[in-house]
């Protein structure tokens, strides 16, 4: 089984600042995915970024970019010069075989 | 392309009614999968489909049933509906098992009075 932890309900940041999302997992599968999902307050899912858990590498995605920590089942979101409509819930989520779990989320405020 | 549909978008009950959410997808994609949404607990799987005819148990199937008779169709069904179940559905689809991006419907609201 998998489980996913987000230990931030609500984080905030001022415009253009950088923020971090902290996100940590625990799974007994050696083949797995870690996901950023985003829901803006249209209730709508979407993908904002995707890891292997096979790669060493982080992945990035303009301003988005994640620090994959495989030893400590870490899976952070940083943000960079956050802009009003990066404000939303954050979902972290595991995949592995058939099975999906995402954590409870954490709600980002940008100031302007 | 009209992605994930959900029918209805909201829906209010009466403890121990029976429903039917409709969820219809048109990219042809394997997998569809059903969470429910509550606050403080993000999403969580309630049945699943890797292919047309098939359906297993997610994370918290009790209360619900499933069925996958068209690839492009997957249906929730509540039997009997209780105040527990109130909260907001989301199906989603994707190619090929959960290693993928996940493709979600707007959701639906039900609350079981």
């Amino acid at each position: 089984a998998q489980t996913v932890t987000q230990s931030q309900p609500e984080m905030s940041v001022q415009e253009a600042e950088t923020v971090t999302l902290s996100c940590t997992y625990d799974t007994s599968e050696s083949d797995y995915y870690l996901f950023w999902y985003k829901q803006p307050p249209s209730r709508q899912m979407i993908l904002v970024i995707r890891q292997e858990a096979y790669k060493q590498q982080n992945a990035t995605e303009n301003r988005f970019s994640v620090n994959f920590q495989k030893a400590a089942k870490s899976f952070s979101l940083k943000i960079s010069d956050s802009q009003l409509g990066d404000a939303a819930m954050y979902f972290c989520a595991s995949g592995a075989g058939d099975d999906m779990r995402f954590g409870a989320g954490t709600r980002l405020t940008v100031k302007p | 392309n009209a992605g994930v549909t959900q029918t209805p978008k909201f829906r209010v009950l009466k403890t121990g009614q029976s429903m039917t959410l409709l969820c219809a997808q048109d990219m042809n994609h394997e997998y569809m999968y059903w969470y429910r949404q509550d606050p403080g607990m993000g999403l969580r799987l309630i049945h699943y489909s890797v292919g047309e005819g098939t359906t297993a148990k997610g994370e918290v199937p009790d209360g619900y049933n499933v069925s996958r008779l068209k690839k492009q169709n997957f249906l929730l069904g509540l039997e009997s509906a209780a105040p527990s179940q109130t909260s907001v559905y989301f199906c989603a689809s994707t190619t090929s098992g959960s290693y993928n991006e996940q493709f979600f419907g707007p959701g639906t609201r039900l609350t079981v009075l």
